[in-house]
C-alpha cells in the first residue's frame, strides 16, 4: 500500500516570494508522482506529472517539482507566486503495475498568496 | 474536446435516502474513477471501473456502489444515506492505460441532513 504525506497545510507566502510544498511518499513498488490544484469550488487540475525519465519536471505556468527516490520525496516549488496561485494543492502517487489507475493522495496544503 | 461531466452539481438528501450522481467521462476515456472529499479525511478513493468492469475498490461500506455503461459513463450510487455521507464526490477520467493522468470534473456537492 501507499501513502503521502504533505508536511504543510497551510503555506501563507507573499505575493512575488518563492514557496515550497513538501510531499513525501511510501511505497514498497515503484511509483508514479502527481501534483494537483483545486481551487475553490472546483475539481483536481494536473499540475504536473513524474512517470520516468528526467527528475525535475516542469509545468506550464511555473511550477516545478523534483522527483527524489532516496528521500522518497516530490516537492514542488515556485519561484514567484502571484495572488491567483492561492488554492490547495495535492500531491499524489499511484502505483506501478497496480490494478487500474487509483491514486492515493497526501492531505492537501492551503496556499494563501497576500498582497 | 469536452472535460468531464458529473451531474448534478449540488444535491441535498434526507438521512436514509438513497442517491445516484452521474459522470460523463472524456470522449474516448473508458476508465472512470470516483473519489469522495472531506474536510475530515480528505480525498478518498472509492472504486474505478473500466469497461463496465470494476477494476479497483476503496474501502468503504458496501452502501456506495457503481457501475459503467457501454458508453463509458458512470453512475455512483449511496444507499441509506448517513450525516458523514455529505462531501464532494468527485469523478476522474483517464484513458484506461495504466498510471496516465487523470482528468477531473467538477464534483457533486452532497448534502445530508
Amino acid at each position: 500500500a501507499q501513502s503521502v504525506t504533505q508536511l504543510d497545510s497551510q503555506v501563507p507566502v507573499f505575493e512575488e516570494a518563492p514557496v515550497e510544498l513538501r510531499c513525501n511518499y511510501s511505497s514498497s513498488v515503484s511509483v508514479y508522482l502527481f501534483w494537483y490544484v483545486q481551487y475553490p469550488n472546483q475539481g483536481l487540475q494536473l499540475l504536473l506529472k513524474y512517470l520516468s525519465g528526467s527528475t525535475l519536471v516542469e509545468s506550464i505556468n511555473g511550477f516545478e517539482a523534483e522527483f527524489n527516490k532516496s528521500q522518497t520525496s516530490f516537492h514542488l516549488r515556485k519561484p514567484s507566486v502571484h495572488i491567483s496561485d492561492t488554492a490547495e494543492y495535492f500531491c499524489a502517487v499511484s502505483a506501478d503495475k497496480a490494478a487500474g489507475n487509483k491514486l492515493t493522495f497526501g492531505g492537501g496544503t492551503r496556499v494563501l498568496v497576500k498582497p | 474536446k469536452a472535460g468531464v461531466t458529473q451531474t448534478p452539481r449540488y444535491l441535498i438528501k434526507t438521512r436514509g435516502q438513497q442517491v445516484t450522481l452521474s459522470c460523463s467521462p472524456i470522449s474516448g476515456h473508458r476508465s472512470v474513477s470516483w473519489y469522495q472529499q472531506t474536510p475530515g479525511q480528505g480525498l478518498q478513493f472509492l472504486f474505478e471501473y473500466f469497461s463496465e468492469t470494476q477494476r479497483n475498490k476503496g474501502n468503504f461500506p458496501g452502501r456506495f456502489s457503481g457501475r459503467q455503461f457501454s458508453n463509458s459513463r458512470s453512475e455512483m450510487n449511496v444507499s441509506t444515506l448517513e450525516l458523514g455521507d455529505s462531501a464532494l464526490y468527485l469523478c476522474a477520467s483517464s484513458s484506461g492505460i495504466l498510471n496516465t493522468e487523470a482528468f477531473f470534473g467538477q464534483g457533486t456537492r452532497l448534502t445530508v441532513v
